[in-house]
């Protein structure tokens, strides 16, 4: 089945700019979704279809997705945007749904 | 605004069978997607199986034939049932909305029941 690839952590300063990077084979012809999760509650979406924002998620995620890659993005990074993110795609050849490993992001 | 409760037993024994609700207010059930997605302690996000709208089902290889997902338009409710469990199946299971095509983001997701397969 496919596979997601992604950084275990990511560390950020304040004001600054995280990337998240999700890898899978040519993953530029799939709509990938990322996800928010902070410690004790549910996901979040919070860029879906590679780059579209839904209601209320700040326009400081940011998302793309090219070739074997696709990256969230957040700018200005604040402490409550500490959390787990996990990216996920339909997987066509198999009808499935696949979630990457996820990637902790922490605010020094 | 649509709103996703799960419902479960809690604990189960090794080996019976698991049965999970998720019931949707605000909205109808129909027209969308529904997964069930869960997280075992510590773990990540893990894919358990979704419907579509015209009840056609897929599952996790993990799961496969031990996994039935039903939805109960009369009730608005979606359902998990698991078979011969064991300690692996273990987790925090969630219901999520999907949009009205497979490969759509799971824009509503509830807040999660926790189940433990223990004797």
């Amino acid at each position: 089945s496919y596979v997601l690839t992604q950084p275990p952590s990511v560390s950020v300063a304040p004001g600054q700019t995280a990337t998240i990077t999700c890898g899978g084979d040519n993953i530029g012809s799939k709509s990938v979704h990322w996800y928010q999760q902070k410690p004790g509650q549910a996901p979040v979406l919070v860029v879906s279809d590679d780059s579209d924002r839904p209601s209320g998620i700040p326009e400081r995620f940011s998302g793309s997705n090219s070739g074997n890659t696709a990256t969230l993005t957040i700018s200005r990074v604040e402490a409550g945007d500490e959390a787990d993110y996990y990216c996920q795609v339909w997987d066509f050849s198999s009808d499935e749904d696949v979630f990457g490993p996820g990637t902790k992001v922490t605010v020094l | 605004q649509v709103h996703l409760q799960e419902s479960g037993p809690g604990l189960v024994n090794p080996s019976e069978t698991l049965s999970l609700t998720c019931t949707v207010s605000g909205g109808s059930i129909s027209s969308y997607f529904w997964s069930w997605i869960r997280q075992s302690p510590g773990m990540g996000l893990e894919w358990v199986g979704c419907i579509s709208d015209t009840g056609k089902t897929n599952y996790s290889p993990y799961i496969n034939s031990r996994g039935t997902i039903s939805v109960d338009t009369s009730k608005n409710h979606l359902s998990l049932t698991l078979t011969s469990v064991t300690a692996a199946d273990t987790a925090v299971y969630y219901c999520a909305r999907g949009g009205a095509v497979a490969y759509s983001g799971m824009d509503v997701w509830g807040q999660g029941t926790t189940v433990t397969v223990s004797s």
